[in-house]
């Protein structure tokens, strides 16, 4: 059984550009779940995806987006980027919907110039 | 607004002692509690939980009392040991199937 990844570990870009960053799920999790973590705060909820269907979103904009995929690989998807999109941004993946289960990955530290 | 409230930074506890890791909630909605515990470059892991039915769940050295009138919840670690460094996030559900919302988190230091 092989944990949650992300890729890639850092990343920076400037304002203005798009960012995909890639997480690849617990095998047989049917849920991926994405935070964005601000420097000295918890996990902010971005999205909740289930079965390649979006089950729940927080208070994000819509050029926050994301994708998940049949083989357990997810996306999130960032236009536009903005000073304030700098985080650590976590996925995590369960087997049932919600948050109960989750086991996240490391993250991906994006720093936006 | 900070439904889930750390309102400790840090902590520092002597190895062997009694670790207490406060959290306040507002929402009275919340039916599910949640503790978290994270190393640098990891991701948070789950530590323990507790519904809102009950006031204490314990699973070894960690414990998490829940006082609902009072709309706030602890995790005790005893004894601490080195390994217990780390970051500590509180979160609360409103129920299974709901999003999960977080604390600041408390940075906790075990000191030898």
């Amino acid at each position: 059984e092989t944990g949650v990844t992300q890729s890639p570990t850092h990343l920076i870009k400037t304002r203005g550009q798009q960012v995909t960053l890639r997480c690849s799920s617990q095998s047989g999790h049917n849920t991926v779940s994405w935070y964005q973590q601000a420097l000295g705060q918890g996990p902010q909820f971005i999205f909740q995806y289930y079965r390649e269907e979006e089950n729940g979103r927080g208070n994000f904009p819509p050029r926050f987006s994301g994708l998940q995929f049949p083989n357990y690989s997810s996306e999130l998807n960032v236009n536009a980027l903005e000073l304030d999109d700098s985080a650590l941004y976590l996925c995590a993946s369960s087997y049932d919907r919600g948050g109960f289960g989750q086991f996240f990955g490391p993250g991906t530290r994006l720093t936006v110039l | 607004d900070q439904q889930v409230k750390q309102n400790s930074p840090s902590l520092s506890v002597q190895e062997g002692r009694i670790s207490i890791l406060n959290c306040d909630y507002t929402n009275s909605m919340f039916d599910y509690f949640l503790w978290y515990k994270k190393y640098p470059a990891e991701g948070p892991t789950f530590l323990i939980s507790i519904s809102s039915i009950k006031d204490k769940n314990e699973d070894g050295r960690f414990t998490v009392f829940l006082n609902k009138s009072a709309k706030h919840l602890s995790l005790h670690i005893v004894p601490s040991q080195p390994g217990d460094s780390a970051v500590y996030f509180c979160a609360a559900s409103l129920n299974r199937d709901d999003k999960i919302i977080f604390g600041k988190g408390t940075r906790l230091h075990i000191l030898p």
